[in-house]
Protein backbone atom coordinates (compact mmCIF):
# COMPACT_ATOMS: atom_id res chain seq x y z
CA UNK A 1 0.00 0.00 0.00
CA UNK A 2 1.24 3.57 -0.74
CA UNK A 3 -0.21 6.74 1.02
CA UNK A 4 0.94 10.17 1.13
CA UNK A 5 0.44 12.92 4.26
CA UNK A 6 0.68 16.40 3.92
CA UNK A 7 1.22 18.53 6.94
CA UNK A 8 -0.75 21.16 7.62
CA UNK A 9 -3.87 21.57 5.70
CA UNK A 10 -3.68 25.38 5.20
CA UNK A 11 0.01 27.51 5.12
CA UNK A 12 0.10 31.23 5.54
CA UNK A 13 3.27 33.60 4.64
CA UNK A 14 3.72 36.97 3.85
CA UNK A 15 4.85 38.01 0.58
CA UNK A 16 8.29 37.77 -0.04
CA UNK A 17 9.24 34.88 2.65
CA UNK A 18 9.85 31.41 2.42
CA UNK A 19 7.23 29.01 1.09
CA UNK A 20 7.82 26.02 2.74
CA UNK A 21 5.07 22.93 2.07
CA UNK A 22 5.66 19.44 3.62
CA UNK A 23 4.87 15.73 2.10
CA UNK A 24 6.16 12.93 3.42
CA UNK A 25 5.36 9.68 1.61
CA UNK A 26 4.73 5.48 2.35
CA UNK A 27 5.54 3.05 -0.35
CA UNK A 28 6.66 -0.48 -0.52
CA UNK A 29 8.57 0.10 -3.94
CA UNK A 30 10.74 3.70 -4.93
CA UNK A 31 8.08 5.91 -5.89
CA UNK A 32 8.18 8.79 -8.57
CA UNK A 33 6.67 12.43 -7.07
CA UNK A 34 4.84 14.66 -8.14
CA UNK A 35 3.69 18.23 -6.97
CA UNK A 36 0.85 19.72 -8.14
CA UNK A 37 -0.87 23.25 -7.90
CA UNK A 38 -4.46 24.34 -8.10
CA UNK A 39 -5.74 27.44 -8.52
CA UNK A 40 -9.19 28.31 -8.17
CA UNK A 41 -11.89 26.42 -10.65
CA UNK A 42 -9.58 24.91 -12.60
CA UNK A 43 -7.92 21.76 -12.76
CA UNK A 44 -4.20 20.46 -11.30
CA UNK A 45 -1.28 21.64 -13.09
CA UNK A 46 1.99 19.98 -12.73
CA UNK A 47 4.66 22.00 -10.43
CA UNK A 48 7.42 19.17 -10.48
CA UNK A 49 8.50 15.75 -10.60
CA UNK A 50 10.86 13.37 -9.04
CA UNK A 51 11.91 10.43 -11.01
CA UNK A 52 15.29 9.27 -9.57
CA UNK A 53 17.49 11.34 -11.60
CA UNK A 54 18.65 13.98 -9.22
CA UNK A 55 17.33 14.41 -5.45
CA UNK A 56 16.87 18.33 -5.95
CA UNK A 57 14.22 19.07 -8.38
CA UNK A 58 12.95 22.51 -10.02
CA UNK A 59 9.91 23.24 -11.25
CA UNK A 60 7.60 25.89 -13.16
CA UNK A 61 7.34 29.55 -10.83
CA UNK A 62 10.78 28.93 -8.90
CA UNK A 63 9.42 25.77 -6.69
CA UNK A 64 11.96 22.99 -6.33
CA UNK A 65 11.45 20.23 -4.46
CA UNK A 66 14.13 17.39 -2.76
CA UNK A 67 13.77 13.89 -2.17
CA UNK A 68 14.94 12.53 0.73
CA UNK A 69 14.63 8.66 1.16
CA UNK A 70 15.56 8.98 4.61
CA UNK A 71 13.49 10.77 6.04
CA UNK A 72 10.48 9.57 3.19
CA UNK A 73 9.98 12.94 2.04
CA UNK A 74 9.82 15.25 -0.95
CA UNK A 75 8.90 19.10 0.67
CA UNK A 76 7.85 21.70 -1.71
CA UNK A 77 10.13 24.80 -1.27
CA UNK A 78 10.03 28.66 -3.12
CA UNK A 79 12.80 31.07 -1.52
CA UNK A 80 10.32 34.38 -1.88
CA UNK A 81 6.46 33.97 -2.36
CA UNK A 82 4.31 35.72 -4.59
CA UNK A 83 0.85 36.79 -4.65
CA UNK A 84 0.13 34.83 -7.45
CA UNK A 85 1.37 31.95 -5.34
CA UNK A 86 -1.88 31.74 -3.76
CA UNK A 87 -3.31 28.38 -4.37
CA UNK A 88 -4.13 24.79 -3.54
CA UNK A 89 -0.96 22.45 -4.12
CA UNK A 90 -0.99 18.75 -3.67
CA UNK A 91 1.58 15.96 -3.15
CA UNK A 92 1.45 12.74 -5.41
CA UNK A 93 2.95 9.45 -6.04
CA UNK A 94 3.08 6.45 -7.92
CA UNK A 95 4.84 3.49 -8.57
CA UNK A 96 5.75 4.25 -12.42
CA UNK A 97 5.40 1.65 -15.05
CA UNK A 98 1.87 1.38 -16.94
CA UNK A 99 -1.29 3.49 -16.31
CA UNK A 100 -0.56 3.53 -12.61
CA UNK A 101 -3.35 6.12 -11.29
CA UNK A 102 -1.52 8.95 -8.92
CA UNK A 103 -2.09 8.84 -4.92
CA UNK A 104 -2.69 12.25 -3.47
CA UNK A 105 -2.06 13.76 -0.44
CA UNK A 106 -5.25 15.92 0.91
CA UNK A 107 -3.91 19.38 0.01
CA UNK A 108 -2.35 22.76 1.71
CA UNK A 109 -4.06 25.64 0.66
CA UNK A 110 -1.03 28.14 0.48
CA UNK A 111 -2.07 31.95 1.86
CA UNK A 112 -0.03 35.16 0.70
CA UNK A 113 -0.25 37.88 3.19
CA UNK A 114 0.77 41.21 1.47
CA UNK B 1 -7.67 22.93 -29.19
CA UNK B 2 -5.08 21.16 -27.02
CA UNK B 3 -4.66 19.60 -23.75
CA UNK B 4 -7.90 17.65 -22.28
CA UNK B 5 -10.95 19.15 -22.25
CA UNK B 6 -14.10 18.45 -19.71
CA UNK B 7 -17.27 19.57 -20.23
CA UNK B 8 -20.11 20.77 -19.20
CA UNK B 9 -17.93 22.92 -16.47
CA UNK B 10 -21.12 22.71 -14.41
CA UNK B 11 -23.74 20.78 -14.54
CA UNK B 12 -27.05 20.48 -11.76
CA UNK B 13 -28.67 17.32 -11.87
CA UNK B 14 -31.80 15.47 -9.70
CA UNK B 15 -31.53 12.07 -7.89
CA UNK B 16 -33.72 10.73 -10.58
CA UNK B 17 -31.95 12.48 -13.65
CA UNK B 18 -29.16 11.05 -15.73
CA UNK B 19 -26.65 13.27 -17.34
CA UNK B 20 -22.67 12.58 -19.28
CA UNK B 21 -19.30 13.88 -18.06
CA UNK B 22 -17.25 14.03 -21.20
CA UNK B 23 -13.96 14.55 -21.50
CA UNK B 24 -11.56 14.98 -24.49
CA UNK B 25 -7.38 15.35 -24.87
CA UNK B 26 -5.46 16.05 -27.82
CA UNK B 27 -2.09 15.17 -26.02
CA UNK B 28 -1.84 11.72 -28.30
CA UNK B 29 -2.20 10.14 -24.74
CA UNK B 30 -3.09 6.38 -24.26
CA UNK B 31 -4.37 6.23 -20.93
CA UNK B 32 -7.48 8.11 -19.43
CA UNK B 33 -8.27 8.89 -15.72
CA UNK B 34 -11.53 9.75 -13.48
CA UNK B 35 -11.00 11.16 -10.49
CA UNK B 36 -13.06 12.62 -7.87
CA UNK B 37 -12.70 15.62 -5.73
CA UNK B 38 -14.40 16.35 -2.92
CA UNK B 39 -13.93 19.49 0.25
CA UNK B 40 -11.69 18.27 2.99
CA UNK B 41 -10.96 14.59 1.58
CA UNK B 42 -8.02 13.32 -1.10
CA UNK B 43 -8.74 13.33 -4.62
CA UNK B 44 -10.38 10.01 -5.49
CA UNK B 45 -9.25 7.67 -8.18
CA UNK B 46 -12.23 5.89 -9.83
CA UNK B 47 -11.66 4.76 -13.43
CA UNK B 48 -8.60 3.84 -15.49
CA UNK B 49 -8.20 3.40 -18.75
CA UNK B 50 -5.50 2.23 -21.19
CA UNK B 51 -5.34 2.01 -24.53
CA UNK B 52 -9.13 1.67 -24.11
CA UNK B 53 -9.83 -1.09 -21.95
CA UNK B 54 -10.49 -0.60 -18.28
CA UNK B 55 -7.86 -1.82 -15.58
CA UNK B 56 -8.62 -0.28 -12.57
CA UNK B 57 -11.83 0.60 -10.65
CA UNK B 58 -11.72 1.13 -7.68
CA UNK B 59 -15.63 0.16 -6.16
CA UNK B 60 -16.86 3.06 -7.36
CA UNK B 61 -21.20 2.46 -6.88
CA UNK B 62 -22.96 1.52 -9.96
CA UNK B 63 -24.54 4.69 -10.36
CA UNK B 64 -21.77 5.91 -11.91
CA UNK B 65 -21.30 4.49 -15.68
CA UNK B 66 -17.39 5.17 -17.53
CA UNK B 67 -17.41 4.57 -21.49
CA UNK B 68 -14.52 4.98 -23.37
CA UNK B 69 -14.89 4.67 -26.82
CA UNK B 70 -11.46 5.66 -28.48
CA UNK B 71 -8.56 7.00 -26.70
CA UNK B 72 -8.94 10.70 -26.85
CA UNK B 73 -12.49 10.23 -25.25
CA UNK B 74 -13.90 9.29 -22.37
CA UNK B 75 -17.56 9.53 -20.48
CA UNK B 76 -18.51 9.17 -17.41
CA UNK B 77 -22.34 8.55 -17.18
CA UNK B 78 -24.55 9.48 -14.57
CA UNK B 79 -27.66 7.98 -13.20
CA UNK B 80 -30.09 8.12 -9.89
CA UNK B 81 -27.04 10.25 -7.83
CA UNK B 82 -27.15 11.02 -4.63
CA UNK B 83 -26.17 14.54 -2.73
CA UNK B 84 -23.13 13.31 -1.82
CA UNK B 85 -22.27 12.41 -5.07
CA UNK B 86 -21.88 16.46 -5.27
CA UNK B 87 -17.97 16.80 -6.45
CA UNK B 88 -15.42 18.12 -8.85
CA UNK B 89 -14.96 15.53 -11.10
CA UNK B 90 -11.67 15.75 -13.02
CA UNK B 91 -10.33 14.15 -15.98
CA UNK B 92 -6.79 12.96 -16.68
CA UNK B 93 -4.92 11.70 -18.92
CA UNK B 94 -0.95 10.30 -19.77
CA UNK B 95 1.74 8.38 -21.71
CA UNK B 96 1.64 4.84 -20.72
CA UNK B 97 5.66 3.92 -20.35
CA UNK B 98 7.93 2.26 -17.95
CA UNK B 99 9.00 5.62 -15.66
CA UNK B 100 6.99 8.01 -14.15
CA UNK B 101 3.23 8.31 -15.47
CA UNK B 102 2.49 12.02 -15.93
CA UNK B 103 -0.59 13.08 -16.01
CA UNK B 104 -2.39 16.10 -17.62
CA UNK B 105 -5.55 17.04 -16.01
CA UNK B 106 -8.58 18.86 -17.07
CA UNK B 107 -10.37 21.81 -15.38
CA UNK B 108 -12.86 19.87 -14.09
CA UNK B 109 -16.57 19.55 -14.11
CA UNK B 110 -18.58 21.00 -10.75
CA UNK B 111 -21.73 18.36 -9.97
CA UNK B 112 -24.49 18.84 -7.44
CA UNK B 113 -27.29 16.95 -7.18
CA UNK B 114 -30.02 18.21 -5.36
Amino acid sequence: AQSVTQLGSHVSVSEGALVLLRCNYSSSVPPYLFWYVQYPNQGLQLLLKYTSAATLVKGINGFEAEFKKSETSFHLTKPSAHMSDAAEYFCALTRGGGADGLTFGKGTHLIIQP
Amino acid sequence: ETGVTQTPRHLVMGMTNKKSLKCEQHLGHNAMYWYKQSAKKPLELMFVYSLEERVENNSVPSRFSPECPNSSHLFLHLHTLQPEDSALYLCASSLQSSGANVLTFGAGSRLTVL
